[in-house]
């Protein structure tokens, strides 16, 4: 079975500031990996996603998040924050594959974000 | 146009009641999944369903029961309602079973007391 480990349960930074939110995977087999986001009172929402590929990826509102397989990591990357960037944000990975996807999502614990005006 | 909704958002009950949280999908997805996240808004898959079959249950009490009608819907009945079950339920739905993204509902904020 495959875990998740975010390693800054609570982040605080200034408005300005670059953001990197760590993200460490365990699994035996290949993963698609994800960031979700859920602000306050609100569902979870995509940020961005690995499949294959370039593993530098681009998501929604200027985030951006790099694979990086020899380190099981996907950390999250923004280089300037705002203040509506307050949030909790989730790691999330997914066995790749054919039934892979039956287990759901496995999530981290999640990484309370709160950007200071 | 909402593509994976929930209803009720709210649910307050007392213990030992039955309750149930129903959700509906129009995004074509035929696999829809329950999570549970508690009060330390941590998140964990409880069911998945493929086209209307249980796929997997992992480790939920049996007083949950979810059942659904169709492709595009996946209500969550629980019996017995016990304080320890007050969290957000989310319903999220996939396209097939090869690991790709999810789509998540608003959530149900039940509070058993």
């Amino acid at each position: 079975a495959q875990s998740v480990s975010q390693h800054n349960h609570h982040v605080i930074l200034s408005e300005a500031a670059s953001l990197e939110l760590g993200c460490n995977y365990s699994y035996g087999g290949t993963v698609n990996l994800f960031w979700y986001v859920q602000y306050p009172g609100q569902h979870l929402q995509l940020l961005l996603k690995y499949f294959s590929g370039d593993p530098l990826v681009k998501g929604i509102k200027g985030f951006e998040a790099e694979f990086i397989k020899s380190k099981f990591s996907f950390n999250l990357r923004k280089p300037s924050v705002q203040w509506s960037d307050t949030a909790e944000y989730f790691c999330a990975v997914n066995a790749r594959g054919s039934g892979g996807g039956a287990d759901g999502l496995t999530f981290g614990k999640g990484t309370h974000l709160i950007i200071q005006p | 146009d909402t593509a994976v909704s929930q209803t009720p958002k709210y649910l307050v009950t007392q213990m030992g009641n039955d309750k149930s949280i129903k959700c509906e999908q129009n995004l074509g997805h035929d696999t829809m999944y329950w999570y549970k996240q508690d009060s330390k808004k941590f998140l964990k898959i409880m069911f998945s369903y493929n086209n209307k079959e249980l796929i997997i249950n992992e480790t939920v009490p049996n007083r949950f029961s979810p059942k659904s009608p169709d492709k595009a819907h996946l209500n969550l009945h629980i019996n017995s309602l016990e304080l320890g079950d007050s969290a957000v339920y989310f319903c999220a739905s996939s396209q097939g079973l090869a690991g790709l993204e999810q789509y998540f509902g608003p959530g149900t904020r039940l509070t058993v007391t």
